[in-house]
Parts: C-alpha cells; sequence; structure tokens
C-alpha cells in the first residue's frame, strides 16, 4: 500500500520560506506526478503544481513566482518550498499522487500538514 | 483558469436516500473531471475519475456521470458513513481547479 507521509514546520514566520517534504513509502516515486494541494478556510482546496521525477513541473500560475518543487529518487521523496510567506498561506498542505495512466485523479494522498504563518 | 461551481453546497439527507450533486465547469473539460469524499480531519479520498469511473475499492452506490461543462455525482442509497464534504476537480487544463464542495448532513 503506497503511503504519503508530510513533514516540514508547523509554524513560519511571515516573509520566510516555507520547506516541506513528502516521503513516498510502499511504492517507487518513479513514473508518477506528484502534486501539493493545499486547503484553507478562506480558500477551500487550491492546487499548488505538480511535479514528475524527470523534473517536469507545472505550478499554479496564483503561486508560481514563489513556488519550487523538487524529487530526491534516492529518498522517495517530493519536497515543496514556497518563499514570502504571508498570513493567507495558512493551510493545510497535502502532498498526492496522480495517475497519468488512468487519465488522471489524485488516488493517493499523504494526511496533511498544518501550517500557520503567524509572527 | 476554469472555475467549478458545485451545487448544491449544502445538502440535507436521510439514510437511504439517493443524492446528486452537481458540478458545473465554466469550459468544457471532455471528460477530465474527478469526484472527492472529504472527511473531518481527513485528507480527500478519490471516489470517481474520469467522469464516470469508479476508483477501486469504492462501492458501487457511487457513480459520476457528464462530459464537456455539466456533471454529476449520484449516491443511490445514502449510508451513515457517506455524510461528509465532496468536491469535484479538474485536471483538464493548467491550473486544476476544485468545486467549491458540498456538505451532506443527516437530516
Amino acid at each position: 500500500q503506497v503511503q504519503l507521509q508530510e513533514s516540514g514546520p508547523g509554524l513560519v514566520k511571515p516573509s520566510e520560506t516555507l520547506s516541506l517534504t513528502c516521503s513516498v513509502s510502499g511504492d517507487s516515486i518513479s513514473g508518477f506526478y506528484w502534486s501539493w494541494v493545499r486547503q484553507s478556510a478562506g480558500n477551500g482546496l487550491e492546487w499548488i503544481g505538480r511535479i514528475h521525477p524527470s523534473g517536469s513541473t507545472n505550478y499554479n500560475p496564483s503561486l508560481a513566482s514563489r513556488v519550487t518543487m523538487s524529487v530526491d529518487t534516492s529518498k522517495n521523496q517530493i519536497s515543496l518550498r514556497l518563499l514570502s510567506l504571508t498570513a493567507a498561506d495558512t493551510a493545510i498542505y497535502y502532498c498526492a499522487r496522480w495517475m497519468q495512466s488512468v487519465g488522471g485523479g489524485f488516488d493517493f494522498w499523504g494526511q496533511g500538514t498544518l501550517v500557520t504563518v503567524s509572527s | 483558469a476554469i472555475q467549478l461551481t458545485q451545487s448544491p453546497s449544502f445538502l440535507s439527507a436521510s439514510v437511504g436516500d439517493r443524492v446528486t450533486i452537481t458540478c458545473r465547469a465554466s469550459q468544457s473539460l471532455r471528460d477530465d473531471l474527478g469526484w472527492y469524499q472529504q472527511k473531518p480531519g481527513k485528507a480527500p479520498k478519490l471516489l470517481i475519475y474520469a467522469a464516470s469511473t469508479l476508483q477501486n475499492g469504492v462501492p458501487s452506490r457511487f457513480s459520476g456521470s457528464g462530459s464537456g461543462t455539466d456533471f454529476t455525482l449520484t449516491i443511490s442509497g445514502l449510508q451513515p458513513e457517506d455524510f461528509a464534504t465532496y468536491y469535484c476537480v479538474q485536471d483538464y487544463n493548467f491550473p486544476w481547479t476544485f468545486g467549491q464542495g458540498t456538505k451532506i448532513e443527516i437530516k
């Protein structure tokens, strides 16, 4: 069974950088696209972007200037960096696997990690 | 970005009811739409992908239909564990977008 586990700081100060990691177990990250999705009370669910282990990325234009995603195939991990945080970035952050082979859908999700932006 | 509008936003129903949720897109998605169920404190769970394909392990009382701009999720015979919030998601065009959600509560 594929399992995803997000990790990172729960509290970040405004203007700082958020770094999150998604550790994947039960299968190799190779061959799949991996997305970050966040959920806040104000904005509902928001797709942040996706990355393929080949290095291909697609970002939400609303966040593209502040977002970087990367992969570490040796550790079977995906990472997210989000710059210049504000209170509006307070959310639960999820990583999820996208089923490219069958035309789409996020079939596995992490449990989510709450990130609060506050001084 | 493609906008997805779900209706209703809130639905009160009883166990055994047949319920239908609609998702309307601001432009055609072909069939690149999925449905997810989310319970409090949990990640969303994939129910339907490609508009009408049931994800492995999801009960057959869930079904999806539609193409283009209009889609529906139907639950035939609501069960106690189905009281949750449901979201549609399009992965046709970047940025992928979510509907605002439909919360099903017990009548």
